[in-house]
Formats: structure tokens, sequence, C-alpha cells
């Protein structure tokens, strides 16, 4: 069965410490692979796609590494705005639409 | 602010009452999306619409019926609900479903109370 299982549930970090988030897959014909962040009440907003292993993407403090089994989302140096839940989904494997993690929640502490 | 646009953004409504709920994006894109969003859950997918043609999630009840009056609008109509449809409704719009490899770009939900 295609799914995509995300690494940690939840995670607490102090302002400037820099950590990542997984991203762990098995996708049957894998389309891209997204990053998106959540804050509470909103919509997802769009943050990556990554296509082939070796991918790297960037913005700002955010960066996000793709392999042929998990993706990594890298965040440096991290500011309390930067808290949100932070989701990974999968097109691919035949399906219309999204198939999402279950998210990482991101606590930035000042 | 997000392109898609989603109206209203709350909505309570009795088991036996019918309403609609509405989304409308202005980026141009040919596919678009409902997904249904619990608390502390991720997003899972109930429609899309693709060049005007669709695609049903199978285990999503008939009390829930979308609608595309054209590739801008998207109605999800709702008829004799239950309390555990009680969520957050999200829509999404892409350049194309189909690859399905483009980014969807999502708006800030209704949110749906059943009493």
């Amino acid at each position: 069965e295609d799914q995509v299982t995300q690494s940690p549930e939840a995670l607490r970090l102090q302002e400037g410490e820099s950590s990542s988030l997984n991203c762990s897959y098995t996708v049957s014909g894998l389309r891209g692979l997204f990053w998106y962040r959540q804050d509470p009440g909103k919509g997802p907003e769009f943050l990556f796609t990554l296509y082939s292993a070796g991918e790297e993407k960037e913005k700002e403090r955010l960066k996000a590494t793709l392999t042929k089994k998990e993706s990594f989302l890298h965040i440096t140096a991290p500011k309390p705005e930067d808290s949100a839940t932070y989701l990974c989904a999968f097109s691919g494997g035949g399906a219309d639409g999204l198939t999402f993690g279950k998210g990482t929640h991101l606590i930035i502490q000042p | 602010d997000t392109e898609v646009t989603q109206t209203p953004k709350h909505l309570v409504m009795g088991m036996t009452n019918k309403k609609s709920l509405k989304c409308e994006q202005h980026m141009g894109h040919r596919a678009m999306y409902w997904y249904k969003q619990k608390a502390k859950k991720p997003p899972e997918l109930m429609f899309v619409y693709s060049y005007e043609k669709l695609s049903i999630n199978e285990s999503v009840p008939s009390r829930f019926s979308p609608e595309c009056p054209n590739s801008s609008l998207l109605n999800l109509h709702l008829h004799a609900l239950q309390p555990e449809d009680s969520a957050l409704y999200l829509c999404a719009s892409s350049q194309v479903s189909e690859p399905s490899n483009q980014p969807q770009h999502f708006g800030d939900g209704t949110r749906l109370s059943i009493l």
C-alpha cells in the first residue's frame, strides 16, 4: 500500500536550534513529493515539490531534500514564527490528488 | 491571503438542513479538489474535477455532492449530514491533475459543525 510516514510527531526546539523533519515513503510510481506548512485554522501552504532522488530546494530557513526512500525538511536557525504543522504528501501510485502524512507539529520557543 | 477563496468560513447546520460550500480560484487552474480534515488529522481527498471530469473517492458518502459550474468555481452540496461530518473542508486547485505532479494551492477552508 502506498503511504508516507512522518517523524517525529511533535518537536520542540529553542530559537536558533537547527533540526530536521523526516518523511519516509513507499509509493509505486511516485510523481511528486510535496511539503506544506499548516497554521491552526488555516489551509496548507505550499512550500516545495521534489521530483527525483538527489533533488534539493531551499526557501529562507527551510531546505527540502529527497532520496529514493525518504525526504527531509531541514530547518536552520528557526524562529518562533516557524512554529506550525509541517505536512508531507505524495502524488502518484495511480491515485488522483495528494495523500498526506500525519504531519510534524513543530514548536519554536523564544 | 490565499488565491483560493472559500465561503463561508464557518457553518453550523442541523442534520436535516441542505447547504452548500463554495470555492473560487482566479489562477487559471484547470483542476480543483475537495478535501476533508478532522482535528489533528491530515487532509483526505474527497473529489477531483479536472477539465470538467469528476473523480470520486469511493469512500465518500452520497450526502456530499460536488458541482463544478465552470473552471473557476467549485461547490460542495451538503444534505442530511451526520455529526461525524463535522470537520474543516478544504478546497484546492492546481494547473492540471494529470500528470499529478503539480502543486496544489489550498484555501483556508470552511469549518463545518453538524448539530
